[in-house]
């Protein structure tokens, strides 16, 4: 079964610097890759996908993130971080030519320091 | 145009009891999948429904049910509710299957005393 790994379930970062967040896979043959953010009392708003178009992905509020194929990796970074990215992000994955369920990264709660 | 949509909001139940859990997608969108998030973990798959017949189950007992209806409408059933089946449920809705872009409800948030 595919898995997602994301290391470091919180993670500190002061406002304006960069904020990176890793995820890795674990399948031979790469999966669709989403990064989805989760704000209090909220449901899942997605950030970002990789299909196979191209190995750097840009999503929504300043966010993109790079799969890197000899690594099986998909880290999501932002240059600059807000107040408002405070939040859960979390990587998840769908196989290839299978089903459509998501199977989820623990995820990385963002605290931004001012 | 409206997003997917959950309801109720909150729910308080008591051990033993039953709940329904009612999700509706985004329009033209034929898919919808169930998924379990307990606090401070990542949602875990529950169901997929496609076209009103069942595509996928996680590992989940027999007491969670689902079906979808010819609006493409869905719920969510939970027997014999237990104090661990505390937790948000989302619903997501897809186009179709295989690796489409699923897009989340707000969720319920079920609490069970």
């Amino acid at each position: 079964a595919q898995s997602v790994t994301q290391l470091g379930s919180h993670v500190s970062v002061s406002e304006g610097a960069l904020v990176l967040l890793r995820c890795n896979y674990s399948s031979s043959v790469p999966p669709y890759l989403f990064w989805y953010v989760q704000y209090p009392n909220q449901g899942l708003q997605l950030l970002l996908k990789y299909t196979s178009a191209a190995t750097l992905v840009k999503g929504i509020n300043g966010f993109e993130a790079e799969f890197k194929k000899s690594e099986t990796s998909f880290h999501l970074t932002k240059p600059s971080a807000h107040m408002s990215d405070a939040a859960e992000y979390f990587c998840a994955v769908i196989p290839r030519g299978g089903n459509n369920r998501l199977a989820f990264g623990k995820g990385n709660q963002v605290v931004v320091i001012p | 145009d409206a997003g997917v949509t959950q309801s109720p909001t909150h729910l308080i139940k008591t051990r033993g009891q039953h709940v329904t859990l009612r999700c509706s997608p985004i329009s033209g969108h034929k898919s919808v999948s169930w998924y379990q998030q307990v606090l401070g973990q990542g949602p875990q798959f529950i169901f997929q429904y496609y076209e009103k017949e069942e595509r996928g189950r996680g590992n989940f007992p027999d007491r969670f049910s689902a079906r979808q209806f010819p609006n493409y409408s869905s719920e969510l059933n939970v027997n014999a509710l237990l104090l661990g089946d505390s937790a948000l449920y989302l619903c997501a809705s897809s186009l179709s299957g295989g690796g489409d872009t699923q897009y989340f409800g707000p969720g319920t948030r079920l609490t069970v005393l």
